[in-house]
């Protein structure tokens, strides 16, 4: 079964400084995709920065990393120089290459940014 | 990034009546779709697949009758909540698949049965 596990319900940073939002997911297939995506107050899904599982090289979008460990099945988020619209649930999401089939997500991260 | 409308963004109605959510990519077409439904902070929960042009694909425990999904064109996808009760009150969320198997989601509806 695939599976997508966020260790972390909250995590809090102060504004300016670095977090790093943790993700593992389970899995036996060796071509996929995976995902950040944001959720603020709003409750639309913003999606922060994807990864195919083929690449070595870490995405990376402005202020927003990756740490892709294949082997580890693991992918956590970091966050530099931290904004207070930074603040929401983030969200991160698993999905097989060319199947047409769902995404699965794990239960989110809420991030607060200290002003 | 592309663009994923929802409507209506919110819905109170009497308890038994129907009410239809629509999905649509509004620059680009989807030949597949998703529903979700999302308790307070809590993460999404897929309700069904909806492809163009064929039948949904719906989830385990997932009413097909309550929850009726028609993906008419590739723009556009609806969803039926039929005969509401106060228990189907949630926020809904649609996304639909773009380029490079990245999904964008639509602003979601919070729907509030009396």
């Amino acid at each position: 079964a695939q599976t997508v596990t966020q260790s972390q319900p909250e995590m809090s940073v102060q504004e300016a400084e670095t977090v790093t939002l943790s993700c593992t997911y389970d899995t036996s297939e060796s071509d996929y995709y995976l995902f950040w995506y944001k959720q603020p107050p709003s409750r639309q899904m913003i999606l922060v920065i994807r990864q195919e599982a083929y690449k070595q090289q870490n995405a990376t979008e402005n202020r927003f990393s990756v740490n892709f460990q294949k082997a580890a099945k693991s992918f956590s988020l970091k966050i530099s120089d931290s904004q207070l619209g930074d603040a929401a649930m983030y969200f991160c999401a698993y999905r097989i290459s060319n199947t047409g089939n769902q995404f699965y997500f794990g239960t989110g991260t809420s991030l607060t940014v200290i002003p | 990034g592309a663009v994923v409308s929802q409507h209506p963004s919110r819905v109170i109605c009497k308890s038994g009546t129907s009410v239809k959510i629509e999905c649509r990519s509004l620059d680009f077409q989807a030949t597949t779709m998703f529903w979700y439904r999302q308790f307070p902070k809590q993460s999404l929960m897929l309700m069904a697949t909806s492809n163009e042009g064929s039948k949904a694909t719906y989830e385990q425990g997932v009413e097909k009758d309550k929850f009726l999904i028609n993906h008419a064109s590739l723009t556009l996808s609806t969803l039926t909540v039929t005969s509401a009760h106060p228990e189907d009150s949630s926020f809904y969320i649609c996304s639909a698949i773009e380029y490079q198997e990245t999904q964008y989601f639509g602003p979601g509806t919070r729907l509030l049965v009396l």
